[in-house]
C-alpha cells in the first residue's frame, strides 16, 4: 500500500519558536495533501489541504498565518507552526490523497507529537 | 448534524469475545466507508473500506464490516478479540457525489480488551 511519512515523529520547543514538520509520499505522487490536528481522545479535526503549486486552504477557525503549510513537490508538504505556544502542543497527522485513486482514498502518516513548553 | 456518528466511545469486551463496533452514516447517497485503527501515539491505520459491489468487506487483521443501505450503517465486527486489538477505532466518510470531498471522521470508539 501507499506510505507516508511524517519528520519528526516527536518534537518539544520552547514557547515562541517555531517548528516544522515534514510530510512525505514515498512511493505515490500526492498533488493533495492534509493536514490534521488530534487532541487527546478526540478525533482528527481537519485543518487545512494542501495543493502542490498554490496557496493551501485553510478550515474554518485555523489561523493561515500560525500554520504555514508549503506544498512545493508532489511528495512533499511542510507545516510550520510558527511562534508556537503550549496550546498548540497536539498531535499532527498528514495524509496524502493519492493522484490515482479513484475513491479519493487519503493515506496517513504516522503523525508528529508536538509540544511546547 | 455529523455526517458519521460512533455509538460508544469505549467498548470493553473479553479476550476472545466477539466485537462489535458501530458506525452509521447520515447521507441520502450512500457515501464510500472507512474503518482506521490507531494505536497510542501512532497515525491511523486502514482496516478496510467499502466503495462498491459486494457489502460485506473483509479487512486486516481478521476485522470485517457490512454496510448495510437500509440501516445506514457500516459496522466493524471481530469473531474473537485479541489482546493486540486494544486501540482507538474510527470510522470515516467520504461523500460519493463526485469530485473531491472531505473525509469525515467519526469521534472514535476506544476498545479495550479484558484478559
Amino acid at each position: 500500500g501507499a506510505v507516508v511519512s511524517q519528520h519528526p515523529s516527536r518534537v518539544i520547543c520552547k514557547s515562541g519558536t517555531s517548528v516544522k514538520i515534514e510530510c512525505r509520499s514515498l512511493d505515490f505522487q500526492a498533488t493533495t495533501m492534509f493536514w490534521y490536528r488530534q487532541f487527546p481522545k478526540q478525533s482528527l479535526m481537519l485543518m487545512a489541504t494542501s495543493n502542490e503549486g498554490s496557496k493551501a486552504t485553510y478550515e474554518q477557525g485555523v489561523e493561515k498565518d500560525k500554520f504555514l503549510i508549503n506544498h512545493a513537490s508532489l511528495t512533499l508538504s511542510t507545516l510550520t507552526v510558527t511562534s508556537a505556544h503550549p496550546e498548540d502542543s497536539s498531535f499532527y497527522i498528514c495524509s496524502a490523497r493519492d493522484y490515482g485513486s479513484l475513491y479519493n482514498e487519503q493515506f496517513f502518516g504516522p503523525g508528529t507529537r508536538l509540544t511546547v513548553l | 448534524a455529523r455526517s458519521v456518528t460512533q455509538l460508544g466511545s469505549h467498548v470493553s469486551v473479553s479476550e476472545g469475545a466477539l466485537v462489535l463496533l458501530r458506525c452509521n452514516y447520515s447521507s441520502s447517497v450512500p457515501p464510500y466507508l472507512f474503518w482506521y485503527v490507531q494505536y497510542p501515539n501512532q497515525g491511523l491505520q486502514l482496516l478496510l473500506k467499502y466503495t462498491t459491489g459486494a457489502t460485506l468487506v473483509k479487512g486486516i487483521n481478521g476485522f470485517e464490516a457490512e454496510f448495510k443501505k437500509s440501516e445506514t450503517s457500516f459496522h466493524l465486527t471481530k469473531p474473537s478479540a485479541h489482546m493486540s486489538d486494544a486501540a482507538e477505532y474510527f470510522c470515516a466518510v467520504i461523500p460519493n457525489s463526485g469530485g473531491y470531498q472531505k473525509v469525515t471522521f467519526g469521534t472514535g470508539t476506544k476498545l479495550q480488551v479484558i484478559p
